[in-house]
């Protein structure tokens, strides 16, 4: 079935440094990719998606980049802040499903100043 | 534009009692799903629906009942209430068609003793 890996945490970083949380999928189909981050005490929020093979998502300067060959859809930020700490969740969803999502097991992110 | 709403935010329940946990959504999205999110086991799917007056079971449906009289409204009951069902809720919506996101509401936390 479809499934979602992604790098378990928790991950500790210094302000300013650069982030990579890996994930890679597996789908019968051709997936929409997600990226949403849980602030604490609240509800998902998209953080940003994909929808097609080599397609970039980007937001609040986090990247992912949907790589078809590699079936992965790794998180990237160029330099985090202490409000980055979150827990960060890669998913799939494919059309005809229900639009229903699969999630990875998210990675906690803690950045210390 | 409110969104995803869930209601209570906090419940606590003694073993063997019943209850419903009430979202809604604002934004005429025809899918709707109830997740369970448990420490360490990221979101898991209980039910949902696919549009007004339709269910489905989704991974962990066993213990819960849902209903979706009016397009707005997933209704998620718990019959005879259990230990293991302690966790917290969350409520998600999406329009139908490729690509598009789910959008969560806050959350219900539900204590069970």
């Amino acid at each position: 079935g479809d499934s979602v890996t992604q790098m378990e945490g928790p991950v500790t970083l210094s302000e300013e440094a650069f982030l990579t949380i890996n994930c890679t999928y597996t789908a019968t189909g051709y997936p929409s990719l997600f990226w949403y981050v849980q602030y604490p005490g609240e509800g998902l929020q998209l953080l940003l998606k994909a929808t097609k093979a080599d397609d970039k998502g980007s937001n609040k300067g986090f990247e992912a980049t949907y790589r078809k060959e590699t079936t992965s859809f790794h998180l990237e930020k160029g330099s985090v802040q202490v409000s980055d700490s979150a827990v960060y969740f890669c998913a799939l969803s494919l059309s005809g499903a229900g639009n229903m999502l699969t999630f990875g097991g998210g990675t906690r992110l803690m950045v210390k100043p | 534009n409110a969104g995803v709403t869930q209601t209570p935010k906090f419940r606590v329940l003694k073993t063997g009692q019943s209850m419903t946990l009430l979202c809604a959504q604002d934004m005429n999205h025809e899918y709707m799903y109830w997740y369970r999110q448990d420490p360490g086991m990221g979101l898991r799917l209980i039910h949902y629906s696919v549009g007004e007056g339709t269910t489905a079971k989704g991974e962990v449906p066993d213990g819960y009942n849902v209903s979706r009289l009016k397009k707005q409204n997933f209704l998620l009951g718990l019959e005879s209430a259990a230990p293991s069902q302690t966790s917290v809720y969350f409520c998600a919506s999406v329009a139908s068609g490729r690509g598009y996101e789910q959008y969560f509401g806050p959350g219900t936390r539900l204590t069970v003793t």
